[in-house]
């Protein structure tokens, strides 16, 4: 079982839509996750931390549900220039390494 | 300010040639990561440093593989003898301070051997 695993889609949404994306991690010892941004062919970056409480970051939302090791990323109102792969990841338990998921595919179109 | 910059942007190997591969973070960060990334996975953890000190290097997938950071600054992934399956985007990444800080990546170096 990969350490952290994400739906890959790709999931195609028009514009103005709400589109959730799901990852689930392996070890319950991790203490630090984040969901990073990945256009094409370009490097990644970070789109948000994700804390316990949950937290917001204008048409972004991200939740975490410890007991269940599972992260989520909510997207409000989808603009074309959110069009990216998005990267679930994890700081592993010794915390030297993030470890990322395979990415799930947004396309947004128009 | 200037991010992390790598070089080269594009190698293409013969099987079996080494190559070097060069990071330059932001100026001042103290952590240094590269990672590898084949073509639709994530990025994959390779080794970690702390200024000059390597942490952790558990994610090298052979002794093929070295790297090092002797002055705390600009860092060089070394691959000898290499694979075809060494083919994909090597991706370097600083932090301020520890891995738990944001980690601002470079544009990466895409190796192709043939």
């Amino acid at each position: 079982r990969k350490e952290v695993e994400q739906d890959p889609g790709p999931f195609n949404v028009p514009e103005g839509a709400t589109v959730a994306f799901n990852c689930t991690y392996s070890n319950s010892a991790s203490q630090s996750f984040f969901w990073y941004r990945q256009d094409c062919r370009k490097e990644p970056k970070l789109l948000m931390s994700v804390y316990s409480s949950g937290n917001e970051d204008g048409r972004f939302t991200a939740q975490l549900n410890r007991a269940s090791q599972y992260i989520s990323l909510l997207i409000r109102d989808s603009k074309l220039s959110d069009s990216a792969t998005y990267l679930c990841v994890v700081l592993n338990q010794a915390g030297t390494a993030l470890i990322f998921g395979k990415g799930t595919t947004l396309s947004v179109s128009s | 300010g200037a991010g992390v910059s790598q070089s080269p942007r594009y190698k293409v190997a013969k099987r079996g040639q080494d190559v070097a591969l060069r990071c330059d973070p932001i100026s001042g960060h103290v952590s240094l990561f590269w990672y590898q990334q084949a073509l639709g996975q994530g990025p994959e953890f390779l080794t970690y440093f702390q200024n000059e000190a390597q942490l952790d290097k558990s994610g090298l997938p052979s002794d093929r593989f070295f790297a090092e950071r002797p002055e705390g600054s600009v860092s060089t992934l070394k691959i000898q003898r290499t694979q075809q399956e060494d083919s994909a985007v090597y991706l370097c990444a600083s932090s301020p301070l520890g891995p738990r800080d944001e980690q601002y990546f470079g544009p990466g170096t895409r190796l192709t051997v043939t």
